[in-house]
């Protein structure tokens, strides 16, 4: 069981707008920076999002984040067929210190 | 360019040991906070522990305190864990990572594969 709550799976279809959810507490989200991930099968997680909006250089503009209060999104827009793969977010967790992840959601371009 | 290139994965036994190193290059090592997150076959990520520049502190998941030791030689570059009494449970990649911006981790290895099983 994940302390941050991801859905399991999310669909779209090619040139469609999804966003992914992830939900928290006060001890994580409430109080820290999210952060996306994107990983691949078999290849390490990759930054997407960071400080909860912030796209590092190289990630496309079509991949945008938000936070309000203990949740936060991803949103993909423009859906491409290479964006089906598992998408992560994660916080600290001042209560744990340490890093907490969600559970994944797995993203399907239909 | 920042390479992060973990090793020391491989198969043992419930109750074994096994220690993961991590070679860093590419950046000022000594400066960073580094971090170990594992994922078990087909599951999330988990964060297992981080430790600072300096490695004068540390901190643990639950689920590997007192077992698992993190420490750090920047004499050398490199990243540690020592893992003690392993369980099945504790099969996973294990990847070291690096902050950038924060805390959580930005730059990751390749990960190394450590399973645990009879």
């Amino acid at each position: 069981q994940s302390v941050l709550t991801q859905p399991p799976s999310a669909s779209g279809t090619p040139g469609q707008r999804v966003t992914i959810s992830c939900s928290g507490s006060s001890s994580n989200i409430g109080s820290n920076y999210v952060y996306w991930y994107q990983q691949l099968p078999g290849t390490a997680p990759k930054l997407l999002i960071y400080r909860n909006n912030q796209r590092p250089s190289g990630v496309p503009d079509r991949f945008s984040g938000s936070k309000s209060g203990t949740s936060a999104s991803l949103a993909i827009s423009g859906l491409r067929s290479e964006d089906e793969t598992d998408y992560y977010c994660a916080a600290w967790d001042d209560s744990l210190s340490g890093v907490v992840f969600g559970g994944g959601t797995k993203l399907t371009v239909l | 360019e920042v390479q992060l290139v973990e090793s020391g994965g491989g198969l043992v036994q419930p109750g074994g040991s096994l220690r993961l190193s991590c070679a860093a290059s590419g950046f000022t090592f000594s400066s960073y906070w580094m971090n170990w997150v594992r994922q078990a076959p087909g599951k999330g990520l988990v964060w297992v522990s981080r430790i600072n520049s300096d490695g004068s502190s540390t901190n643990y998941a639950d689920s590997v305190k007192g077992r698992f030791t993190i420490s750090r030689d920047n004499a050398k570059n490199t990243l540690y864990l020592q893992m003690n009494s392993l369980r099945a449970e504790d099969t996973a990649v294990y990847y070291c990572a690096r902050p950038k911006y924060d805390i959580l981790p930005d730059y990751w290895g390749q990960g190394t594969l450590v399973t645990v099983s009879s």
